[in-house]
């Protein structure tokens, strides 16, 4: 069965530094998404990326984040100053089309310290 | 936006017995309702779905109904087995093509042998 990969599945990171999240989402889909979710509370939207541009984003995501598909096929999130706040599991996902075949990655789980 | 409430936060039931966990939402033009089991670090899987043009569905010892008029939907376990203990979320998004899901506050299933 195809799958969303994720790296790294772990990272450690100073509050302040960058950080880049990495997905490689399922080849043949055309609908991309983070979610964060902070330990022990839901899984929150994030963005979502169709068409090398953002579809739509919550107010989660403000200036501080900003995601990128440099390629064919990764998929990046990228958080320019951490904050303590920062620390949650970031799941990529990805779709066929809409919700077909919606598929999460495994996640990575970001602390910042 | 969609807002989705989710109880109970905790269940506990004994092997074999059923579990149900019941969701509302607050977008009437919510139309997909997905339901994911999520084990402690690992990411959501999904177990089943409902579209709004059927009440209910079931899969082996899964089903979920949906009540459009309410705006509520519920899963059903039956015959717990202690592998089923996780945590389960429930989510809302209406199928316009590049969806993102909004998320229940999860429920804690524990199965006591």
């Amino acid at each position: 069965e195809p799958e969303v990969t994720q790296t790294p599945s772990h990272q450690v990171t100073q509050m302040g530094q960058e950080v880049i999240l990495r997905c490689v989402p399922i080849s043949n889909h055309l609908y991309f998404y983070w979610y964060r979710q902070i330990l022990g509370q839901k899984v929150e939207f994030l963005v979502s990326f169709y068409n090398n541009e953002i579809s739509e984003k919550s107010e989660i995501f403000d200036d501080q984040f900003s995601v990128e598909r440099p390629d064919g096929s990764n998929f990046t999130l990228k958080i320019r100053s951490t904050k303590l706040e920062d620390s949650a599991m970031y799941f990529c996902a990805s779709s066929r089309q809409g919700l077909y075949g919606y598929t999460f990655g495994s996640g990575t789980r970001l602390t910042v310290v | 936006g969609e807002n989705v409430e989710q109880h109970p936060s905790t269940l506990s039931v004994q092997e074999g017995d059923s579990a149900v966990i019941k969701c509302t939402y607050s977008d009437s033009a919510s139309n997909y309702f997905p339901w994911y089991k999520q084990e402690l670090g690992k990411r959501p899987q999904l177990i089943i779905d409902i579209r709004s043009n059927v009440g209910e569905k079931k899969d082996q010892r899964i089903a979920v109904t949906l009540n459009k008029t309410a705006k509520h939907f519920s899963l059903h376990i039956t015959e717990t087995q202690p592998e089923d203990s996780a945590v389960y979320f429930c989510a809302a998004t209406p199928d316009f093509g590049n969806e993102k899901l909004t998320f229940g506050t999860g429920t804690r299933l524990t199965i006591i042998p």
